[in-house]
């Protein structure tokens, strides 16, 4: 059954440093996403992606965050100046076509630890 | 009023038992909801799917909307121990593509 991969599953960065989480979508898919959940906390939405343009992008993805799909089957968030409270699990899902019905698939999340 | 809000657990049930697990809501312009199912440190899996208010049923799996009430239901009957796992609940409009989701509630389902 295909899947959302994401790389690496854990990473650990000092503040200030830039770190790029990395995922491969399911293949057939056309929408993207990048969802975060803090230790405790909801998943919460960060971004949403389609034809190589942000399609909608929540108030937490500020301009220290981008997106990008540098291939034909990675995507990639992208945080500039890490912050400590940027720790927290960062999931990419995907999904076939955008409609409001289409189910959106998680990949199993990347460990981010800012110290 | 947070936007989507969830019945904290944790919830331990016996094998066997149903397992009741409950959302409201406050913004009226939420049609589509979802169930989601996430294991430890993994990501959420897609349970079920709802678009109108009712029941839909999925093996042991029922889901209720109640947009009336702003109030969501997921009923697990004969809960097994591999059904313990964290429950989210989460929603969308008809105008944007991201979930709102609920903070999940853990469930143990004790052999």
């Amino acid at each position: 059954e295909p899947e959302v991969t994401q790389t690496p599953s854990h990473q650990v960065t000092q503040m200030g440093q830039e770190v790029i989480l990395r995922c491969v979508p399911i293949s057939n898919h056309l929408y993207f996403y990048w969802y975060r959940q803090i230790l405790g906390q909801k998943v919460e939405f960060l971004v949403s992606f389609y034809n190589n343009e942000i399609s909608e992008k929540s108030e937490i993805f500020d301009d220290q965050f981008s997106v990008e799909r540098p291939d034909g089957s990675n995507f990639t968030l992208k945080i500039r100046s890490t912050k400590l409270e940027d720790s927290a699990m960062y999931f990419c899902a995907s999904s076939r076509r955008g409609g409001r019905r289409e189910t959106q698939y998680f990949g199993p999340g990347t460990r981010l630890l800012v110290l | 009023q947070k936007e989507v809000e969830q019945d904290p657990g944790p919830l331990s049930v016996p094998e066997g038992a149903i397992v009741s697990l409950n959302c409201t809501y406050s913004n009226s312009a939420f049609q589509y909801f979802m169930w989601y199912r996430q294991y430890s440190r993994k990501g959420p899996e897609l349970l079920m799917y709802t678009y109108s208010s009712g029941n839909k049923e999925d093996g042991r799996f029922t889901a209720q909307v109640d947009k009336s009430s702003k109030y969501i239901s997921l009923f697990i009957r004969d809960s097994q121990p591999s059904d313990s796992a964290t429950y989210l609940c989460a929603m969308s409009t008809s105008n944007d593509y991201k979930l709102s989701f609920g903070a999940g509630t853990t469930v143990t389902v004790r052999a």
